[in-house]
């Protein structure tokens, strides 16, 4: 009964290839998030999608691409990755209607080599 | 763009101690929330304050939301050993606002 899961949890891959991460959330949230936490443990927001819609696009490199097929899920595709991409990605869920805080998924640790 | 100062960023105490750690910003706020993360996990959320002098508990927690807007603290009184984490502070400007993370206070516990 896991809120906000996100797979795969490890991935490990070379530069320039293409990969995703998959999310879903089944709180019934209408918003959904991707944020990146550095090495320093650093969280920053990448995206925001609100019903399907992006909201929220930081300056993130376009080879970063959100897809919502419907609001319970939101995936993030990452084309040529580079050794700066290395992180851990976590996926977030919020009810903006009522303000809710944002809760998280556990994480995808991605090492780019 | 918005920044979120926290301090400190790591804390070493003994079992028992209470722990003080605090978030000032530039901006107004008009939500404060104070989440911990455990090692291979997401943050989770401990207090969310919504209103500008707000204090609320949470067990041995306690956090309060500053009244110019600026700022916030979490107190954690009689730590213990599963208090260790990552504490991380954030704000956010309103409904559907992106949320802005300080930087962490990482704290260690020893039995």
């Amino acid at each position: 009964d896991t809120a906000v899961s996100q797979t795969p949890k490890y991935l490990v891959t070379q530069m320039g290839n293409d990969k995703s991460i998959k999310c879903e959330q089944n709180l019934g949230h209408d918003t959904m998030y991707w944020y990146k936490q550095d090495s320093k443990k650093f969280l920053k927001i990448m995206f925001s999608y609100n019903n399907k819609e992006l909201i929220i696009n930081e300056t993130v490199p376009n080879r970063f691409s959100p897809k919502s097929p419907d609001k319970a899920h939101l995936n993030l595709h990452i084309n040529s990755l580079e050794l700066g991409d290395s992180a851990v990605y976590f996926c977030a869920s919020s009810q903006v209607a009522y303000n809710s805080p944002l809760h998280f998924g556990n994480g995808t640790r991605l090492t780019v080599t | 763009g918005q920044q979120l100062n926290q301090s400190p960023q790591s804390m070493f105490i003994q079992e028992g101690e209470d722990v003080s750690m605090n978030c000032t910003s530039s901006s107004i706020f008009n939500t404060w929330l104070w989440y911990k993360q455990d090692p291979g996990e997401g943050p989770v959320l401990l207090i969310a304050l919504y209103k500008a002098g707000e204090l609320t508990s949470n067990g041995r927690l306690t956090a309060q939301f500053g009244i110019t807007r600026k700022d916030s603290f979490l107190n954690i009184s009689a730590s213990i050993p599963s208090d260790v984490g990552i504490y991380f502070c954030a704000g956010q400007l309103g409904q559907g606002g992106k949320l802005i993370f300080g930087q962490g206070t990482e704290l260690s516990v020893k039995p």
